[in-house]
């Protein structure tokens, strides 16, 4: 199996901060990698495919980056939206595993 | 985009069988693949696994004695079955299209699966 490293596991921020989120794969995907915003009580929404293809809808503020095993999630300037916790998951093979996740929470 | 609800019993008795279906509705079953994800409270996610509209699967492999998904295109839904289920089991079951190069697109709201006796 593959899997998926997050990091960091919560992060502290303030409206209008830039942000960055790392995903680690323990063996090369490709650039098959997906972003996904879930708030409480909610189904995960997908933010960014294969990498860095921004989903239909999805603020131009959030981006994708990275191949291989070391990937990124920026958020140019954070909104008050967007304090939620954020998963990366590969579906490169199978299983197609979730990183832990990634808590953004308010300063 | 597709609408995805999941239903089924939200409590089932430990060794028991979990039932659960998605219903997709504002569109077609067709041509796509179908995934179950699962969400224990206050987790992170597993994928459970996909189904495509031909009834072709892939299960993960920590799962995979003991799921079976189907499909069935007449009704537009397709269904999970989780057996000799355990406290272990109980999660927030969602059902998701996977548009394969990109990802999982529609979600269900989700349905939460107590396993209790």
């Amino acid at each position: 199996d593959i899997q998926m490293t997050q990091s960091p596991s919560t992060l502290s921020a303030s409206v209008g901060d830039r942000v960055t989120i790392t995903c680690r794969a323990s063996q090369s995907i490709s650039i098959w990698l997906a972003w996904f915003q879930q708030k409480p009580g909610k189904a995960p929404k997908l933010l960014i495919y294969k990498a860095s293809s921004l989903e239909s809808g999805v603020p131009s503020r959030f981006s994708g980056s990275g191949s291989g095993t070391e990937f990124t999630l920026t958020i140019s300037s954070l909104q008050p939206d967007d304090f939620a916790t954020y998963y990366c998951q590969q579906y490169d093979n199978y299983p197609y595993n979730f990183g832990q996740g990634t808590k953004l929470e308010m300063k | 985009q597709v609408q995805l609800q999941e239903s089924g019993p939200g409590l089932v008795k430990p060794s028991e069988t979990l039932s659960l279906t998605c219903t997709v509705s504002t569109g077609s079953i067709i041509d796509y693949y179908w995934s179950w994800i699962r969400q224990p409270a206050g987790k992170g996610l597993e994928w459970i696994g996909r189904i495509y509209s031909s009834g072709s699967t892939n299960y993960n492999p920590s799962l995979k004695s003991r799921v079976t998904m189907s499909v069935d295109t007449s009704k537009n839904q397709f269904s999970l079955k989780l057996s000799s289920v355990t406290a272990a089991d109980t999660a927030v079951y969602y059902c998701a299209r996977d548009l394969g190069s990109s990802a999982l697109g529609d979600w269900g709201p989700g349905t939460l699966v107590t396993v209790s006796s």
